[in-house]
C-alpha cells in the first residue's frame, strides 16, 4: 500500500514562511489525488485548510496556500503566527473510494 | 451552516460491538458521499470507510473490512458505522467527514467533532 509521507516536525519563526510537504512512497503527487490539508489543535477536530491542491476552504486566511512542488503537494504558511503552532495533516485520494493520510507534521512557531 | 454531530461512542470490551451515528444538517445529505475517519490516542488520522450519496457503494480500509459496516439513512440525514469484533487497536476518536461529491472520491471537506470509542477489558 502506498504511504503518504510528511515531515514529522518543522519549526518556523514568528512572521516567517514555512513550506510543509506531502509525498508518496511510490510515484508523484498529482491533482488527481485531490491533495488536501488539515489543521488540528490538541483535542479538537481537524479543520480543512486547503483542498484540491490549492483551494482555500471558507474562512481560511490567504497566508495559507497550497501547491504542487516537484513531485509533492505543499502547504505554505506565510507570516507565521503563534496560533499556527499545531499539527498539520495531508490526505491523498488513492482511487477505489479510499484515502490515505500522511503521518502529520507538528509545527512549532518560535 | 453545515454541521456533523457524531454520537454512540462508548467503552466496550474486546470482541464487543458498537454503532456510531453521525447526524448531518445544513446540506442536502443524499447528494454527498460520507466517510468515517479515526484517530487513535496520540496518533495520526486514518481513513476507515466511505459510502456514496445513494448508499449503493461502500468502501473499507483493510483494518475495517469484514468487521465494520457503513450505512446511511437519507430520510433521517444520518450516517452509521456498525462495528463488531472490536479490538484494542480500534480505540480512537471516530470522526465523520463529508465528501465534496456524491461519489466516494475526491475531497473530505467538513468534519464533525468526533466520538470516542475505547476498547478495553
Amino acid at each position: 500500500q502506498t504511504v503518504v509521507t510528511q515531515e514529522p516536525s518543522f519549526s518556523v519563526s514568528p512572521g516567517g514562511t514555512v513550506t510543509l510537504t506531502c509525498g508518496l512512497s511510490s510515484g508523484s503527487v498529482s491533482t488527481s489525488h485531490f491533495p488536501s490539508w488539515y489543521q488540528q489543535t490538541p483535542g479538537q477536530a481537524p479543520r480543512t485548510l486547503i483542498y484540491s491542491t490549492d483551494t482555500r476552504s471558507s474562512g481560511v486566511p490567504d497566508r495559507f496556500s497550497g501547491s504542487i512542488l516537484g513531485n509533492k503537494a505543499a502547504l505554505t504558511i506565510t507570516g507565521a503566527q503563534a496560533d499556527d503552532e499545531c499539527d498539520y495533516y495531508c490526505v491523498m485520494y488513492m482511487g477505489g473510494g479510499s484515502w490515505v493520510f500522511g503521518g502529520g507534521t507538528k509545527l512549532t512557531v518560535l | 451552516e453545515v454541521q456533523l454531530v457524531e454520537s454512540g461512542g462508548d467503552s466496550v470490551q474486546p470482541g464487543g460491538s458498537l454503532r456510531l451515528s453521525c447526524a448531518a444538517s445544513g446540506f442536502t445529505f443524499s447528494s454527498y458521499a460520507m466517510t468515517w475517519v479515526r484517530q487513535a490516542p496520540g496518533k495520526g488520522l486514518e481513513w476507515v470507510s466511505g459510502i456514496s450519496g445513494s448508499g449503493d457503494s461502500t468502501y473499507y480500509a483493510d483494518s475495517a473490512r469484514g468487521r465494520f459496516s457503513i450505512s446511511r439513512d437519507n430520510s433521517k440525514n444520518t450516517l452509521y458505522l456498525q462495528m463488531s469484533g472490536l479490538r484494542a487497536e480500534d480505540t480512537a476518536v471516530y470522526y465523520c467527514a463529508k465528501v465534496r461529491s456524491i461519489m466516494v472520491r475526491g475531497v473530505l471537506d467538513v468534519w464533525g467533532k468526533g466520538t470516542t470509542v475505547t476498547v478495553s477489558s
